[in-house]
């Protein structure tokens, strides 16, 4: 079956650090990739996808390659803010009918 | 814009009671499902449903069972809640074509005493 891994947490970093949260799936077909950010007391919020091998998704300064060679997505952001202080989630679906599987979550914590 | 809607945000029940958690969505999305969050283990899916009246069980179906009766409306139903179902739950939707994201409700943190 599919299976998503991320780094564990929590990841603690001084404001304008750069960031990186590791995430390696194991799946059968094409599957597309996400990143989920699940801020303090909220429900899980899309942040980027990569539908295919080697498309970058990018948001709000964060940025995720679709690497099938190594079968990762890593999520890099270069110069993290407070307010980035969060829960991130890696996960993959591999179609319409299929569950998505998601990663235990790593939370990041940004001090001033 | 998109929007997924959880009936509570804070529940508390007693154990034994029957539990009710409403997920209404207005993205004519086919697919509802389920999850209930917990420290370290991450989203843990307990049902989905890819058209009304249609459910398949998730990874941790026991204890509870759903309703989808409304292409809109997914529901949570806990037959007789005990003090290890208290946990965050989440409702999400997303559409059977394509390989979309889901969207997610804010979720419900739901107590038992």
């Amino acid at each position: 079956g599919n299976s998503v891994t991320q780094m564990e947490g929590p990841v603690t970093l001084s404001e304008e650090a750069f960031l990186t949260i590791n995430c390696t799936y194991t799946a059968t077909g094409y599957p597309s990739l996400f990143w989920y950010v699940q801020y303090p007391g909220e429900g899980l919020q899309l942040l980027l996808k990569a539908t295919k091998a080697d498309d970058k998704g990018s948001n709000k300064g964060f940025e995720a390659t679709y690497r099938k060679e190594t079968t990762s997505f890593h999520l890099e952001k270069g110069s993290v803010q407070v307010s980035d202080s969060a829960v991130y989630f890696c996960a993959l679906s591999d179609g319409g009918y299929q569950k998505v599987t998601f990663g235990t979550g790593t939370k990041l914590q940004v001090i001033p | 814009d998109v929007k997924v809607t959880q009936s509570s945000r804070y529940l508390v029940k007693r154990t034994g009671e029957k539990v009710f958690l409403e997920c209404v969505q207005d993205m004519d999305h086919e697919n509802m499902f389920w999850y209930r969050q917990d420290p370290g283990l991450g989203l843990r899916l307990i049902y989905f449903s890819y058209d009304v009246k249609m459910k398949e069980k998730g990874d941790i179906p026991e204890g509870y069972s759903v309703s989808r009766e409304k292409k809109e409306r997914f529901s949570l139903i806990l037959e007789s809640a005990s003090t290890n179902q208290t946990s965050m739950y989440l409702c999400a939707s997303r559409p059977l074509t394509g390989n979309q994201p889901q969207h997610f409700g804010d979720g419900t943190r739901l107590s038992i005493l």
